[in-house]
């Protein structure tokens, strides 16, 4: 049980483009999902926190017009990548809290890689 | 702010060997401290986890014990197989302090050699 996926795995796209990712929660409701930024044998950055159907709560220095997130609901958040840039290459990885566990647990998807040319 | 420091890898060590990966914290509040593990290819997994001083989480073998007074949550195994490795990293859980989200270690590449 508690399995998140991730879509897509990988993508590659153009300078300037959007690119939407898509977090699922596949065998329980997520009443809160987090999205967090991987560099390259750096740590996890939490970029933001989305609760169904409201807002999104961004970390300080993540531009929310640039990393929409919408948690539409107990089961989808989506990440929109918008107006991408080649410093926005990275490794992106969402993880869900369900909603009847205990306050702390988070289970994480794979993760996409996104590489901006 | 918090803040979660572990050792650098990546750690090399012979199958049955003894493990320990070091990790501190700086919180503001009362965290509840984690240990994830990430195998190739995988999303990161929870290993262990506890919530106030002086609990000690195990899973698998591995062991981790809060220490308040050290604010430390060190990780052991006492005889480590090829499978366990992976990307090890540590975390901390701190909402009363302000910060839902989990704030991370820099993770540590943990080699087994047969």
């Amino acid at each position: 049980g508690a399995v998140v996926s991730q879509h897509p795995s990988w993508v590659i796209c153009k300078s300037g483009t959007s690119v939407k990712i898509e977090c699922r929660s596949l065998d329980f409701q997520a009443t809160t999902m987090f999205w967090y930024r991987q560099f390259p044998k750096q740590s996890l950055m939490l970029m933001a926190t989305s609760n169904e159907g409201s807002k999104a709560t961004y970390e300080q220095g993540v531009e929310k017009d640039k990393f929409l997130i919408n948690h539409a609901s107990l089961t989808l958040s989506t990440l929109t990548v918008t107006s991408a840039h080649p410093e926005d290459s990275s490794f992106y990885i969402c993880s869900a809290r369900e909603r009847t566990s205990g306050r702390y647990e988070q289970y994480f998807g794979p993760g996409t890689r996104l590489t901006v040319t | 702010g918090n803040s979660v420091t572990q050792m650098e890898g990546p750690v090399t060590l012979s199958e049955e060997a003894f493990l320990t990966i070091n990790c501190t914290y700086t919180a503001t509040g009362y965290p509840s401290l984690f240990w994830y593990v990430q195998y190739p290819g995988e999303g990161l997994q929870l290993l262990l986890k506890a919530t106030k001083a002086d609990d000690k989480g195990s899973n698998k073998g591995f062991e981790a014990t809060y220490r308040k007074e050290t604010t430390s949550f060190h990780l052991e195994k006492g005889s480590v197989q090829v499978s366990d490795s992976a990307v090890y990293f540590c975390a901390l859980s701190d909402p009363r302090g302000g910060a839902d989200g989990l704030t991370f270690g820099k993770g540590t590449h943990l080699i087994i050699q047969p």
